[in-house]
């Protein structure tokens, strides 16, 4: 029993370098979302999906972009990635647009 | 703007010590409030979701609580295995989830 799936759950970039964080979830879910989190702040999300097809920003969408593969796999992309998204990302998902989320385990991510 | 605030920050109890937990929002209209718990290194895990004013949920040891302005969750006799982040957010009227906001946690350690 899965649920939501994400890769890597470590990675450290150099400023200015690229690097996609796959997400998966086996519970045919229509929505998904990719959220940050850091210290001393709540979990701010940075784009969703709220079906297949379609993808919207979030509150802190500046530096990242989204692909929904299908009903399973929403990627995040940074493309020159900045210390500023030195954070820990989660990807969640949820049955409904407005129904409870189930969360990844995570993916720390340092930018030298 | 639509606003929550968790307190305190931190709580430390011994085990068996009773205890609640506050989160207090403020929306121009709520259409429900979650509480999710965090282990270190985990995503966060949902527990409940509360709707309307005077609405009560319990789940083992926890009982959660909601008024106009705020929500308690309650801790009866706590086991170390208790010891997490607990995490609220709230969804306003006519919101979904990409309108979540999400307070900054309340990191609870329980001693045995």
């Amino acid at each position: 029993n899965a649920g939501v799936t994400q890769t890597p759950k470590f990675q450290v970039l150099k400023t200015g370098q690229s690097m996609t964080l796959q997400c998966a979830q086996d519970m045919n879910h229509n929505s998904m979302y990719w959220y940050r989190q850091d210290p001393g702040m709540g979990l701010r999300l940075i784009y969703y999906s709220a079906s297949e097809g379609t993808t919207d920003k979030g509150e802190v969408p500046n530096g990242y972009n989204v692909s929904r593969l299908n009903k399973r796999e929403f990627s995040l992309r940074l493309e020159s990635a900045a210390p500023s998204q030195t954070s820990v990302y989660f990807c969640a998902s949820s049955a409904g647009a407005d129904t409870k989320l189930f969360f990844g385990s995570g993916t720390q991510l340092s930018v030298l | 703007e639509d606003q929550v605030t968790q307190s305190p920050e931190a709580l430390r109890l011994q085990e068996g010590e009773s205890s609640s937990l506050n989160c207090s929002y403020t929306v121009s209209g709520l259409r429900g409030l979650f509480w999710y718990r965090q282990d270190p290194g985990k995503g966060p895990e949902f527990l409940f979701t509360l709707y309307s004013a005077g609405e009560e949920k319990e789940k083992e040891r926890l009982k959660a609580t909601l008024t106009k302005k705020e929500s308690f969750l309650h801790i009866t006799a706590p086991k170390p295995e208790d010891s997490a982040t607990y995490l609220c957010a709230v969804q306003v009227r006519g919101g979904a989830n990409s309108k979540l906001t999400f307070g900054k946690g309340i990191t609870l350690s329980v001693r045995p």
